[in-house]
């Protein structure tokens, strides 16, 4: 089962412009991770943020968690293109000393030249 | 340094048939786990090897789908007499002993006719 929500399912933009994915999940994380996934392509891991870290950056990307309202948001700034592909969040409920990724069902984002 | 690979990249069985699906994770990387993607959806979490040691294959859909890792590097997932519902990617990921990001391959998009 998957435990991840992403919202929405589908966003298409300009180029240059902000996109924002959100994530909502169910029970206790370590840590929640996004994802992108180009069509046809394996996953590529974004950035992580543990469950004691309330926002983090990197580069044109800015993530948050509210682990109060189990709730994740990305935004990706100034678009580009290249942006294009579908956004995964991902929960860790053990951090690393156990298993698996809970992924969400992804957000597609188009971004239009 | 080179990442995760897997082979076939791309596999059309005819049902009933089996097929044997390989993932070499990046070196030296101490866990190993496989997911199943079907179209449109997230990943989901099938096994997680420690080592050469399975420790978790609670995701594992059915007594046709067997996993291995025989000498702690190279993993196999054999999935016998093929459904049309096993029709998926096949996603193989790694990670370094004490770490928390999940490294992925470009996935095997198996098809059964």
């Amino acid at each position: 089962s998957q435990q991840g929500e992403e919202d929405p399912q589908a966003l298409s933009i300009q180029e240059g412009e902000n996109a924002t994915m959100n994530c909502s999940y169910k029970t206790s994380i370590n840590n929640l991770q996004w994802y992108r996934q180009n069509s046809g392509r394996g996953l590529v891991h974004l950035i992580l943020i543990r469950s004691n870290e309330r926002e983090k950056h990197s580069g044109r990307l800015r993530v948050t968690l509210d682990t109060s309202k189990k709730s994740s948001s990305l935004l990706i700034t100034a678009s580009r293109a290249a942006d294009t592909a579908s956004y995964f969040c991902a929960t860790d409920l053990y951090g690393g000393s156990q298993g698996n990724l809970i992924f969400g069902k992804g957000t597609k984002l188009s971004v239009k030249p | 340094g080179a990442g995760v690979s897997q082979s076939p990249r791309y596999k059309v069985a005819k049902r009933g048939q089996d097929v044997a699906l390989r993932c070499d994770p990046i070196s030296g990387h101490v866990s190993l786990f496989w997911y199943q993607q079907a179209l449109g959806q997230g990943p989901e979490f099938l096994t997680y090897f420690q080592n050469e040691a399975q420790l978790d294959k609670s995701g594992l859909p059915s007594d046709r789908f067997f996993a291995e890792r025989p000498e702690g590097s190279v993993s196999t997932l054999k999935i016998q007499r093929t459904q049309q519902e096993d029709s998926a990617v096949y996603l193989c990921a790694s990670r370094r002993g004490g770490g928390e990001t999940q490294y992925f391959g470009p996935g095997t998009r198996l098809l059964v006719l």
